[in-house]
């Protein structure tokens, strides 16, 4: 098994353009998450999604927007990149909600935007 | 003030130290990870508990839910296991109702 798996590992991107994150997990997990981890802070949820055609929101969703339309993928969409959104971004999934199952996170990417 | 504090930020030991890492909540919570950050980036789950103690091989976590708070200790410590740990919670209100509350992190590093 892979587990989770992000795509791109590494993207630069100018101010304004847009780009989507790829989340994939071969796991049957019901739960996916989105976080941003940035210098001097804790990782911080952006949105999630507890079964597949649902999302909700975390805590830092301004400007991301996000869809599961099958199981096993999440995907993150910056429509109008901003410097403030150059972060690592890591998901990671799993089985249940946290009360019930540990998380199982992916490699990351690292996004500038310039 | 924030939810979920860490202490210390930064530890260095030497290779066969006892260690110990604390973290504080202010919420109250149905359960507590404690996870670990690789330097190169990679984030595992190490345990999830809601009461008492676990234990796996040189780790060992325990929580005191009346205190609120919780402890990771390494036993023998070892140079691999130089990395940052986080502790999270499961805040009962607000707008991440039921999801996790990460602290910044303690990073260990473990001399030969």
């Amino acid at each position: 098994n892979a587990g989770v798996t992000q795509t791109p590992k590494f993207r630069v991107l100018k101010t304004g353009q847009s780009m989507t994150l790829l989340c994939a997990q071969d796991m049957n997990h019901e739960y996916m998450y989105w976080y941003r981890q940035d210098p001097g802070m804790g990782l911080r949820l952006i949105h999630y999604s507890v079964g597949e055609g649902t999302t909700a929101k975390g805590e830092v969703p301004d400007g991301y927007n996000v869809s599961r339309l099958k199981k096993q993928n999440f995907l993150l969409g910056l429509e109008s990149a901003a410097p403030s959104q150059t972060s690592v971004y890591f998901c990671a999934s799993s089985y249940a909600g946290p009360n019930y199952n540990e998380q199982f996170f992916g490699p990351g990417t690292r996004l500038t935007v310039l | 003030k924030n939810e979920v504090e860490q202490s210390p930020q930064n530890l260095t030991a030497q290779e066969g130290e006892f260690i110990t890492i604390n973290c504080s909540y202010s919420v109250g919570i149905s359960a507590l990870h404690w996870l670990q950050q690789h330097p190169g980036g990679g984030i595992v789950s190490l345990f999830m508990l809601s009461s008492g103690k676990k234990k796996h091989g040189r780790l060992i976590a325990t929580i005191n839910i009346q205190e609120k708070h919780s402890s990771l200790h390494i036993t023998a410590s070892h140079p691999r296991d130089s990395a940052v740990y986080i502790c999270a919670v499961i805040s009962g209100t607000g707008g991440s109702q039921g999801n996790l509350i990460f602290g910044k992190g303690t990073k260990l590093s473990v001399k030969p």
